[in-house]
């Protein structure tokens, strides 16, 4: 089984700042990695796919970047609606081959 | 637009059988992954498992040998039944559509695994 971490666990920011949140994968996963963000009460939201496409509707301050065992989302500037826990997600070729990382919190300051 | 909605008993006690149904409105089943991804309480995401429209289905190790997910494309539903419960299989179950990613989500099913 593949393994996601991310890191930090959880990040303190206010609105406006930047945010860098990071996800390494247990072996190398080409570029097969998605991020979804989801908010108390709901289900998770797509973001991102296949590392750094942008899913329908999702506003240009998220990004995605990485490859390998390394991925980075990026949110370019905070809105309050952005405070909410991130998870990434990979698929390999593998059985049974589908993992999600523990989550990064992102709360606000 | 596509909607998906879970449905299930809410409560089930230990060793029983759970089953869940997950109705897509809006389209087809034909031609997607479906999946579902269950949530404990206060925890993260976890892959239960996916069946695609043609048959193929993938199953997370952990729980395969109590795990069944089927189609029924008569009724445009996914299925789950997850045998021998324990208190673990405690979470909100969720039915996802698998297209470059889990990009329509149903609202989730809470189910308590409890005697």
């Amino acid at each position: 089984e593949i393994l996601l971490t991310q890191s930090p666990a959880t990040l303190s920011l206010s609105p406006g700042e930047r945010v860098t949140l990071s996800c390494r994968a247990s072996q190398n996963i080409g570029r097969v990695l998605a991020w979804y963000q989801q908010k108390p009460g709901q289900a998770p939201r797509l973001l991102i796919y296949q590392t750094s496409i942008r899913a329908t509707g999702i506003s240009a301050r998220f990004s995605g970047s990485g490859s390998g065992a390394d991925f980075t989302l990026t949110i370019s500037s905070l809105e309050p609606e952005d405070f909410a826990i991130y998870y990434c997600q990979q698929r390999s070729d593998r059985p049974s081959g589908i993992t999600f990382g523990q989550g990064t919190r992102l709360e606000m300051k | 637009q596509v909607q998906l909605q879970e449905s299930g008993p809410g409560l089930v006690k230990p060793s029983e059988t759970l089953s869940l149904t997950c109705t897509v409105s809006g389209g087809s089943i034909n031609n997607y992954f479906w999946t579902w991804i269950r949530q404990p309480p206060g925890k993260g995401l976890e892959w239960i498992g996916y069946m695609y429209s043609n048959g193929n289905s993938d199953y997370n190790a952990s729980l395969k040998s109590r795990l069944t997910i089927s189609l029924d494309t008569s009724k445009n539903q996914i299925s789950l039944k997850l045998n021998s419960l324990t208190p673990a299989d405690t979470a909100r179950y969720f039915c996802a559509r698998d297209r470059d990613g889990y990009n329509i989500w149903g609202p989730g099913t809470m189910v308590i695994v409890s005697s």
